[in-house]
């Protein structure tokens, strides 16, 4: 399978407790793209890398937020003190230029 | 964040009806893409346009571009049961990310 791959698909946590989710994207692309998706709406920017840096940040994305993207080639995101807010489905996408994301099956969240 | 307008909200057809449906923008875009999502699943890409005017083709799907690069139109002709899910649009304007639209949801009925 060479599209966009997210782990876990499911992940249920307390409210207060840290998550990590994990993306590989499509091999030859040079950007990866997270979004937050709520029941609903559409998916929502939060932030952007172009290889392994990280060019934009939504506001969307509190300081409990952050994300990695080592050496270019995965990348995570870690949510601090989980709060029920944060409850959504995480969307990973890649893209080689700005057009044509392809999107991962997302990590659906839920935070009790 | 910002979202762009999509309507119909939602629309219940019969299979082999055409469906229309359009999204529209305050701001002009010179990027639209159209998106299918299915129930736990990401978007996958169905048709993108980069050129105001232009009016593209996938199959059953036709997309166009608005005169306005304010609005985009996407139609779905005779329709099958495989059609139904979440339709959204996306824009984007010289900036590095896409700005999703509030998504159609197309039932279809045998």
């Amino acid at each position: 399978d060479t599209g966009v791959s997210q782990d876990p698909r499911h992940k249920i946590t307390k409210r207060g407790q840290n998550v990590t989710f994990r993306c590989d994207p499509i091999s030859e692309h040079n950007r990866l793209y997270w979004y937050r998706q709520t029941l609903g709406q559409g998916p929502e920017f939060l932030t952007y890398f172009q290889n392994e840096a990280q060019l934009e940040k939504s506001r969307l994305l509190s300081n409990r937020f952050s994300a990695e993207r080592p050496k270019g080639s995965f990348s995570t995101l870690e949510i601090q003190r989980t709060e029920q807010g944060d409850s959504a489905m995480y969307l990973c996408a890649s893209s080689f230029g700005v057009e044509k994301l392809f999107f991962g099956s997302g990590t659906q969240l839920s935070v009790l | 964040g910002q979202q762009l307008n999509q309507s119909p909200q939602s629309m219940f057809i019969q299979e082999g009806e055409d469906v229309s449906m359009n999204c529209t923008s305050s701001s002009i875009f010179n990027t639209w893409l159209w998106y299918k999502q299915d129930p736990g699943e990401g978007p996958v890409l169905l048709i993108a346009l980069y050129k105001a005017g232009e009016l593209t083709s996938n199959g059953r799907l036709t997309a166009q571009f608005g005169i306005t690069r304010k609005d985009s139109f996407l139609n779905i002709s005779a329709s099958i049961p495989s059609d139904v899910g979440i339709y959204f649009c996306a824009g984007s304007y010289n900036t590095d990310k896409l700005i999703f639209g509030t998504g159609t949801r197309l039932q279809v009925f045998p």
